[in-house]
C-alpha cells in the first residue's frame, strides 16, 4: 500500500472550516484513501473514504485531485470535539489481508 | 447497533506472564483484526481474522496469538510478557472488504 505524508499539527478555529491535507504521490490506481480519527486514548474512528470522486457524508468531505496524489479532508464547521488525531491511509481493498498501514496522522488542535 | 466491544478496558500484568484479550465485533461483522499502539510505534497491525482462519499477520514475534471463534468473537493472547508489551491493544471489525469500526481497545501495563 502507498504511503502518504501529513502535516504533523494544525490549529483550527472553532466554528471555521478544518482543511487537512495529506500527499499520497505514489497512490496506485485501485488504492482508495482512507480517513481515520483518534481521540485522545479512544478507537480510531472512521470518517470517509474515496477512490476518485469526491466524497461527502454528515462528518466531512473528502476532496481528491484529479490525477489522485493528494487529498484534502474536510471538516465543514469544526467543533471543540474535533479535536483529535486524524489519519490519512491509502489502501486496496482485497478480500483478505485488510491490515490499515497508519502513519504518525496530524494533530487538530481546534481552539475555542 | 452496539459498537466493537473489548475485555477487559484495562489490565496490569507482570512481566513473565501471559495474558488473553477478547473482542467482540459488531453484529453480523465477521473480520476481526487487531493491533497495537504505543507512543513510541503507533498503531502497528497485529493480526487478521476472518471465519475462525488467520488471513493476516504482522510482523510480532510468536508470543502474539489469536484466534476467531464461530460466533465471529476474537481472543488475543500474549506469552511471557515484556514490559515493551505495555500498549493499548484495538480490535476492529468489518463486515466484508470495506470499512473498519474499531473498539474502545485494551489497556495493558506491564511492570
Amino acid at each position: 500500500d502507498a504511503k502518504t505524508t501529513q502535516p504533523p499539527s494544525m490549529d483550527c478555529a472553532e466554528g471555521r472550516a478544518a482543511n487537512l491535507p495529506c500527499n499520497h504521490s505514489t497512490i496506485s490506481g485501485n488504492e482508495y484513501v482512507y480517513w481515520y480519527r483518534q481521540i485522545h486514548s479512544q478507537g480510531p474512528q472512521y470518517i470517509i473514504h474515496g477512490l476518485k470522486n469526491n466524497e461527502t457524508n454528515e462528518m466531512a468531505s473528502l476532496i481528491i485531485t484529479e490525477d489522485r496524489k493528494s487529498s484534502t479532508l474536510i471538516l465543514p464547521h469544526a467543533t471543540l470535539r474535533d479535536t483529535a488525531v486524524y489519519y490519512c491511509i491509502v489502501r486496496v481493498v482485497r478480500n483478505y489481508g485488510q491490515n490499515f498501514v497508519f502513519g504518525p496522522g496530524t494533530r487538530l488542535s481546534v481552539l475555542p | 447497533k452496539a459498537g466493537v466491544t473489548q475485555t477487559p478496558r484495562y489490565l496490569i500484568k507482570t512481566r513473565g506472564q501471559q495474558v488473553t484479550l477478547s473482542c467482540s465485533p459488531i453484529s453480523g461483522h465477521r473480520s476481526v483484526s487487531w493491533y497495537q499502539q504505543t507512543p513510541g510505534q503507533g498503531l502497528q497491525f497485529l493480526f487478521e481474522y476472518f471465519s475462525e482462519t488467520q488471513r493476516n499477520k504482522g510482523n510480532f514475534p510468536g508470543r502474539f496469538s489469536g484466534r476467531q471463534f464461530s460466533n465471529s468473537r476474537s481472543e488475543m493472547n500474549v506469552s511471557t510478557l515484556e514490559l515493551g508489551d505495555s500498549a493499548l491493544y484495538l480490535c476492529a471489525s468489518s463486515l466484508s472488504s470495506g470499512d473498519w469500526y474499531f473498539g474502545p481497545g485494551t489497556r495493558l501495563t506491564v511492570l
